[in-house]
């Protein structure tokens, strides 16, 4: 079993829609990542947390450290968030460890 | 954007050739990672630096070695390339040890055949 894992692995959704990424983890952890990766590859940081919650324009970033589970919202879906989101935990030391991400598609 | 510059950005070679993926910093972060992706897994950490001249393995460091001459640089050199050695590379840097954003590189493409 992974350390980190998220799901669903694949969405598929309408744009205006509210979209739910979750994310599950098994270890102790210092901080929680989430990342996005759009096609050509090139992966972006959107939020680190260690507890709460965080909101970056339609993004919302929120983590349970009691239940280890983490939840990546998009509000007002738009066809260019169409990405893989990437949850990552901070374990020991600066180490992080990924999930194998979940590919969003947002139809117009 | 952090300033992160890996190349080159896609290479064919030869299995058993040497290869160098070169990851540049403008940052002045202390820390650089190399991980590489591929499909069905997460991004799996390779080697990693604290410093100049300062390197550690990560989980999938067989067939590869690294050096960090210059703050600025990282390199990640695969001896004798094999077929299993076919993924994207991404290097990644952050400015300290504990609970700091990363920022990646736009990744390499290395495929061996």
């Amino acid at each position: 079993k992974n350390e980190v894992e998220q799901s669903p692995q694949n969405l598929t959704a309408q744009e205006g829609e509210f979209i739910t990424i979750n994310c599950s983890y098994s270890v102790g952890i210092s901080a929680l990542h989430w990342l996005q990766q759009h096609p050509g590859g090139g992966i972006v940081s959107l939020f680190m947390l260690s507890s709460g919650k965080k909101k970056h324009g339609r993004l919302i970033a929120t983590i349970n450290i009691q239940e280890k589970h983490s939840s990546l919202h998009i509000t007002a879906s738009h066809p260019r968030d169409s990405a893989v989101y990437i949850c990552a935990v901070q374990t020991s030391g600066s180490r992080l460890t990924f999930g194998e991400g979940t590919q969003l598609t947002v139809n117009p | 954007d952090a300033g992160i510059t890996q190349s080159p950005r896609h290479k064919v070679t030869e299995t058993g050739t040497p290869v160098t993926l070169r990851c540049h910093q403008t940052e002045n972060h202390r820390y650089m990672y190399w991980y590489r992706q591929d499909p069905g897994h997460g991004l799996r950490l390779i080697h990693y630096s604290y410093g100049v001249k300062d390197t550690d393995k990560g989980e999938v460091s067989d067939g590869y070695s690294v050096s960090r001459s210059k703050t600025e640089d990282f390199l990640l050199t695969l001896e004798s390339a094999t077929s299993s050695q076919t993924s994207v590379y991404f290097c990644a840097i952050s400015e300290g040890h504990l609970n700091t954003e990363a920022f990646f590189g736009q990744g390499t493409r290395l495929t061996v055949v």
